[in-house]
């Protein structure tokens, strides 16, 4: 089974605090994928890699930045944490099935800014 | 951005009763996939549809990719309470496996 992990479950930080997510993945992928989640607003891409030391902005990355030095390890930084970046952080990797990408996430950080 | 739309939000009902959630964009997805996600978990992928007009069958859920590419549906024959969660469409562009998810569908089964 594919397995992903992530550091904490729950995180509670205090506001303009250095704050570090941490994703690890157990099954080679490539892809690596944050995303935020929010009620109503669904899952919204923060940044995403597809190789060891590549990254790309997703679709909300302003108050993020992201590290990969190693394959199977996808961190996400918030520099200056802010009360409105509390939220769920849901990390993924994928593999290619088939012809479609198929994604696995872990179980999810609820973060609670103050 | 592509968006996708997912309908209804939410959804009450009784065990037993038959449902169908709807998911739709004016764009045209590669793939489109279908995620279940129950609380303090993260998403599951239920199953994955590339070729329009493509149905597929796990066990009680049935899930079709439209002609176009451009929506898709869920239904639930016979609900029961393990049904319980938030169902989640998702679009592939093509680009490294990036996905566009919809906003959810909340589904709670009663008995």
């Amino acid at each position: 089974d594919v397995k992903v992990t992530q550091s904490s479950r729950y995180l509670v930080k205090r506001t303009g605090e250095k704050v570090f997510l941490e994703c690890v993945q157990d099954m080679d992928h490539e892809n690596m994928f944050w995303y935020r989640q929010d009620p109503g607003l669904g899952l919204r891409l923060i940044y995403f890699s597809y190789d060891v030391k590549m990254k790309e902005k997703g679709d909300i990355p302003e108050g993020y930045s992201v590290s990969r030095e190693k394959k199977e390890r996808f961190s996400l930084i918030l520099e200056s944490a802010s009360t409105n970046q509390t939220s769920m952080y849901l990390c993924a990797s994928s593999l290619l099935a088939g012809i479609a990408y198929e994604q696995y996430f872990g179980p999810g950080t609820r973060l609670t800014v103050t | 951005t592509q968006l996708l739309e997912q309908s209804p939000q939410f959804l009450s009902i009784q065990e037993g009763e038959n449902l169908t959630v709807y998911c739709n964009s004016s764009s045209v997805f590669s793939s489109l996939q279908w995620y279940r996600q129950e609380p303090g978990e993260g998403p599951v992928l239920l199953v994955t549809v590339v070729t329009g007009g493509e149905v597929k069958k796990l066990k009680r859920l049935t899930f079709q990719f439209g002609d176009a590419r451009k929506d898709s549906s869920l239904h639930i024959t016979a609900a029961q309470p393990g049904d319980t969660g938030l169902y989640l469409c998702a679009g592939e562009s093509g680009t490294a496996s990036k996905l566009t998810f919809g906003t959810g569908t909340r589904l709670q089964v009663t008995l």
